[in-house]
């Protein structure tokens, strides 16, 4: 069974940093493209980043390039997101995505980042 | 980016029936459309790829059609478990888009 086990949210000051990870399981990691999408309170789904099964390519949306960082560790099955430089807008539920870069597949239960002073 | 328009934006329904939500690109995504369900408190689960195929676990009475930049994701005799919001996404190009859903509730 595909498990996706995301953690590290929490409330961050504006401007400060914060890490996501997600720990994987139920399925050969290193074969498949990761990928984060987030969710405001209330609001609807936000791709985010993705990233290729080798780490060697990553996409991002244009609102977290250059604050955000995606990468994995596949030794470990586990999928990051670094956020810098963050902002309340970027407020929001973040679930980790097994996707084929077209669709994503298995969602993980998601992890709240809340951005606020 | 490719904007997706989803109608309407809430459907009031009763048990039984066959419904049929819409959703509309800005420029074609060919076939390149995907429906999610999300039930409250819960994270979305994929329902159809790639328009009109179905997906292992999914019950039969979900089915999508469509292509080019008019899509439907059609409920065949809609059950109490299927109230929620239903998402339309592309992945014809970047960015990824999602529509903003649109929300079966009981009539």
């Amino acid at each position: 069974e595909v498990q996706l086990v995301e953690s590290g949210g929490g409330l961050v000051q504006p401007g400060r940093s914060l890490k996501l990870s997600c720990a994987a399981s139920g399925f050969t990691f290193s074969n498949y493209y990761m990928a984060w999408v987030r969710q405001a309170p209330t609001k609807g789904l936000e791709w985010v980043a993705s990233i290729t099964n080798s780490g060697g390519s990553t996409y991002y949306r244009d609102s977290v390039k250059g604050r955000f960082t995606i990468s994995r560790d596949n030794a470990k099955s586990t999928l990051y997101l670094q956020m810098d430089s963050l902002r309340s807008e970027d407020t929001a539920t973040y679930y980790c995505t097994r996707t084929t870069s077209i669709w994503f597949a298995y969602w993980g239960q998601g992890t709240l980042v809340t951005v606020s002073s | 980016d490719v904007v997706l328009t989803q109608s309407p934006a809430t459907l009031s329904v009763t048990p039984g029936e066959r419904i049929s939500l819409s959703c509309r690109a800005s420029e074609s995504v060919d076939t390149y459309l995907h429906w999610y369900q999300q039930k409250p408190n819960e994270s979305p689960r994929l329902l159809i790829k790639y328009a009109s195929q179905s997906i292992s676990g999914i019950p039969s009475r979900f089915s999508g059609s469509g292509s080019g930049t008019d899509f439907t994701l059609s409920i065949n005799g809609v059950e109490l478990e299927d109230l929620s919001i239903y998402y339309c996404q592309q992945g014809n190009s970047l960015p990824h888009t999602f529509g903003a859903g649109t929300k079966l509730e009981l009539k």
